[in-house]
């Protein structure tokens, strides 16, 4: 079946420095794939998604690019900073099945 | 109040017990969620409504019982539950009920323990 697999944690990063969260997908279909930023104490948010391959999906400084052929949507940001630690989630949803999450990767940035 | 609320935001109950998990979004939304977040498993979709209707239950065991009075307020109503459904259970709202186009605004959780 479809499934998402995130680097392990935790990632720790001083500020400024550059990040890469990898992920990797298995899937039959075209999914869509998206990242999921969870905040100490708080619910999920969507971060940024891509629809069909070659899609890069940015927010905040954030991007990722649907890459099909490596089946990847690997997340990266140029400088994080404190306010970047939180728990990061990939997932991938396609029709005629559920949202599917990885396991999530802390990050947590030190200043 | 805006967004997403959930109540209560902690609860602890033994096995025995009954209880109802609330969730209410305040964004006009029409279809709602319910997710198990698991401390050493991914993140999982319960139950997906859309206008009141429920459209997809992903094998979810018989003791979880949702409820979409309205639009604006989803019920996980909870019985004979066992220790390893402690989790967070998160409520989330998004306009439709297409994950790949719509954002889903999550509520901030309730926390789950039982005894």
């Amino acid at each position: 079946g479809d499934s998402v697999t995130q680097m392990e944690g935790p990632v720790t990063l001083s500020e400024e420095a550059f990040l890469t969260i990898n992920c990797t997908y298995t899937a039959t279909g075209y999914p869509s794939l998206f990242w999921y930023v969870q905040y100490p104490g708080e619910g999920l948010q969507l971060l940024l998604k891509a629809t069909k391959a070659d899609d890069k999906g940015s927010n905040k400084g954030f991007e990722a690019t649907y890459r099909k052929e490596t089946t990847s949507f690997h997340l990266e940001k140029g400088s994080v900073q404190v306010s970047d630690s939180a728990v990061y989630f990939c997932a991938l949803w396609q029709a005629g099945t559920a949202l599917i999450f990885g396991k999530g990767t802390t990050l947590s940035v030190s200043s | 109040e805006t967004g997403v609320t959930q109540t209560p935001r902690h609860l602890v109950m033994g096995m025995t017990n009954k209880k109802s998990l609330k969730c209410e979004q305040h964004l006009g939304h029409n279809a709602m969620y319910w997710y198990k977040q698991s401390a050493k498993k991914p993140l999982e979709l319960m139950f997906v409504y859309s206008l009141e209707e429920r459209v997809e239950n992903n094998s979810v065991p018989s003791r979880f019982s949702p409820e979409c009075p309205n639009s604006s307020h989803l019920f996980l109503h909870l019985h004979t539950l066992q220790p390893e459904d402690s989790a967070l259970y998160l409520c989330a709202s998004s306009q439709l009920a297409d994950i790949s186009t719509d954002t889903q605004y999550f509520g901030p959780g309730t926390r789950l323990t039982v005894l």
